[in-house]
């Protein structure tokens, strides 16, 4: 089963506008990250939350994270075209070993 | 060049046979990773090594082997392929010391 679970599965929206994606997981972290995947080509990593964070911002990203309620939400201000992609998060989980769990992701269209 | 290769980039494979994929990274990370990405779903952990002589199981690892030949390089066989191992093969790897991960560019496998 899946440990991180993105929503919505879709979204669609104008350049210029903000783009949030949610993601919640199951057990408790050592980190989460969000990756981005461009059609049929291998993840790239965005940013990584740590446990104890409760928000972090990488240039257009902005990620929070609420450990009580087991989510994290990306929010991507004045998109491009060039963002349209899937976004996943990924969770490192206690006593994993350091491997991560990704989620199922959130496509993003971004019309011009 | 890219850091984390795969090859082969395609391959159309036939029920029964054996098939190897081939990873390399010139990151001098320790860890490498093999994922399978189906449609419309997140990554699923099949294998991954944490150094030349340690190999571990992950998620999916029924009907898949690897070999971790050098530091730089990680395979993956399917022994006797099946066409629900039809999917996009993603390799990763990171640093020890940090929980990134790093993508390569994906093998699809098409198994007939």
């Amino acid at each position: 089963s899946q440990q991180g679970e993105e929503d919505p599965q879709a979204l669609s929206i104008q350049e210029g506008e903000n783009a949030t994606m949610n993601c919640s997981y199951k057990t408790s972290i050592n980190n989460l990250q969000w990756y981005r995947q461009n059609s049929g080509r291998g993840l790239v990593h965005l940013i990584l939350i740590r446990s104890n964070e409760r928000e972090k911002h990488s240039g257009r990203l902005r990620v929070t994270l609420d450990t009580s309620k087991k989510s994290s939400s990306l929010l991507i201000t004045a998109s491009r075209a060039a963002d349209t992609a899937s976004y996943f998060c990924a969770t490192d989980l206690r006593g994993s070993a350091r491997q991560l769990t990704f989620g199922s992701g959130t496509q993003l269209t971004v019309l011009p | 060049d890219a850091d984390v290769t795969q090859t082969p980039r395609n391959r159309i494979t036939k029920t029964g046979k054996r098939i190897m994929l081939e990873c390399s990274q010139t990151k001098g990370h320790d860890r490498m990773y093999w994922y399978r990405q189906d449609p419309g779903l997140g990554l699923r952990l099949i294998y991954y090594s944490f150094d030349v002589k340690d190999i571990n199981k992950g998620e999916i690892s029924d009907g898949y082997s690897v070999s971790r030949q050098a530091q730089a390089k990680f395979s993956l066989s399917l022994e006797s392929a099946i066409p629900n191992q039809t999917a996009l093969y993603f390799c990763a790897t990171s640093d020890g010391g940090y929980e990134t991960q790093y993508f390569g560019p994906g093998t699809r496998l098409l198994v007939l």
